[in-house]
């Protein structure tokens, strides 16, 4: 039973750039969250997909958008890269509707950007 | 915005010690969530405690709850260097994850 996968796992841009993450949740598993960690920080909630729908969001710009498949699957979109949005982007899935009250992590894919 | 803070922020320990760290929260919680990470890696669950328990233990782990004093700690009982990770609380469901700033500890063989 595969867990949350994610891919690329490291990703170089430079500013100005536009970047696609993507993630796999695991089997059984409808919804999914993705979180940005800086360097040396806890993880911060960018949002959450359940149904293709954004259901919530943290305190991120409106240059962070996602997208979720059908197949439950989920991209983060970010355009107009900052040098500060180098960190760790980590994707995490559940089943919604609080069956199970923890959330499964993905390895990360980290980002640099230039 | 973090939930809450961490401490210590780092801690070096023998392998064989035992290693205690606390975390406080801000808001009221229907349970406490402590994780591990690796090397900047992806988080790995430990342990949940609900807002109605003051201890739980798994393994070499345990974790207290003090809801009055918006608090919790995990103590890791005979550390070994593969202990050696990040450990942050976290708050939160299905919905919505909230951590803390953790704490980097490092176990020395």
């Amino acid at each position: 039973d595969a867990g949350v996968t994610q891919s690329p796992t490291h990703l170089i841009k430079t500013r100005g750039q536009q970047v696609t993450l993507r993630c796999s949740p695991k089997s059984g598993h409808d919804t999914v969250s993705w979180y940005q960690q800086a360097l040396g920080q806890g993880p911060q909630f960018i949002f959450q997909y359940y149904e293709e729908e954004e259901r919530q969001r943290g305190n991120f710009p409106d240059r962070f958008s996602g997208h979720q498949f059908p197949n439950y699957s989920s991209e983060l979109n970010v355009n107009a890269l900052l040098l500060g949005d180098s960190a760790l982007y980590l994707c995490a899935s559940t089943p919604w509707g609080g069956a199970q009250e923890t959330q499964y992590f993905g390895p990360g894919t980290r980002l640099l950007v230039l | 915005s973090q939930q809450g803070e961490e401490d210590p922020q780092a801690l070096s320990i023998q392998e064989g010690e035992n290693a205690t760290m606390n975390c406080s929260y801000k808001t009221s919680i229907n349970n406490l969530q402590w994780y591990r990470q690796n090397s900047g890696r992806g988080l790995v669950h430990l342990i949940l405690i609900r807002s109605n328990e003051r201890e739980k233990h798994s393994g070499r782990l345990r974790v207290t709850l003090d809801t009055s004093k918006k608090s919790s700690s995990l103590l890791i009982t005979a550390s070994r260097a593969a202990d050696t990770a990040s450990y942050f609380c976290a708050t939160g469901g299905y919905q919505k994850v909230t951590f803390g700033t953790g704490t980097k500890l490092q176990v020395i063989p």
